[in-house]
């Protein structure tokens, strides 16, 4: 385990239906972040909290719903996804304010849009 | 544009071979690199992390190297063992550029054969 969990590490859905993905860290960290990997594509960055405050949102579709209750925890919301909305979903952690930070990942969920 | 390019795409080697996996960018202002080993149903986890002024870096069985001049980095594994089957991502910091400054690459698929 890398300090940050992701639950659940599979999901399938269907276009109608309503799911969260769930992301804990235990590392300390004040900023988190969700990215979306597709098959043969470099990671896209989606959001980013940071001190629970979203500061960043990469032209997400509303169909996804970030909720940051507190700086260890971080939800996404699907509601209506799309079938090319498959894909893995990992969410990151680092600390902010540091010369060098790096970003520890999560093992992601792989949601499959049926 | 901020972008980095992996090459080869994919790879397949023999279990005790030598490999060479090739990182070309072309992020200004630039920070750092990171090479990051991804495994199956994984999330990334970093491997070496360089600044503009080193040029040789190693882990292990894993050295990375890094021209900044010609903005191309290497990530060499020697004596590859089974379990160094995965994908492998470059990942460019750049200096600017709010939370995107992370550029990814699109990675290279290691295969290691017995």
């Amino acid at each position: 385990e890398t300090g940050v969990t992701q639950t659940p590490r599979h999901l399938v859905m269907g276009m109608t239906n309503k799911k969260s993905l769930k992301c804990e860290q235990h590392l300390g960290h004040n900023a988190m972040y969700w990215y979306k990997q597709s098959a043969k594509k470099p990671l896209e960055l989606m959001f980013v909290y940071s001190l629970e405050e979203r500061v960043e949102n990469n032209s997400v579709p509303s169909r996804f719903s970030p909720e940051c209750p507190n700086s260890s925890h971080l939800f996404l919301h699907l509601h209506t996804l799309q079938p090319e909305d498959s894909a893995l979903y990992l969410c990151a952690s680092s600390q902010e304010g540091t010369v060098d930070y790096g970003y520890t990942f999560g093992s992601g969920t792989r949601l499959t849009v049926v | 544009k901020n972008q980095v390019e992996q090459s080869p795409q994919s790879l397949i080697i023999l279990e005790g071979k030598n490999c060479t996996l090739q990182c070309n960018y072309t992020v200004s202002p630039f920070s750092n690199l990171r090479w990051y080993k991804q495994d199956t149903g994984r999330g990334p986890v970093s491997l070496t992390i360089m600044t503009f002024s080193e040029n040789t870096k190693s882990n292990g069985r894993y050295t990375a190297t890094l021209d900044a001049d010609t903005k191309q980095s290497s990530l060499h594994i020697t004596a590859s063992q089974l379990s160094d089957s995965a994908s492998y991502i470059c990942v460019v910091r750049a200096i600017s550029g709010g939370y995107n400054k992370l550029i990814f690459g699109a990675g290279t698929r290691l295969a290691v054969h017995p």
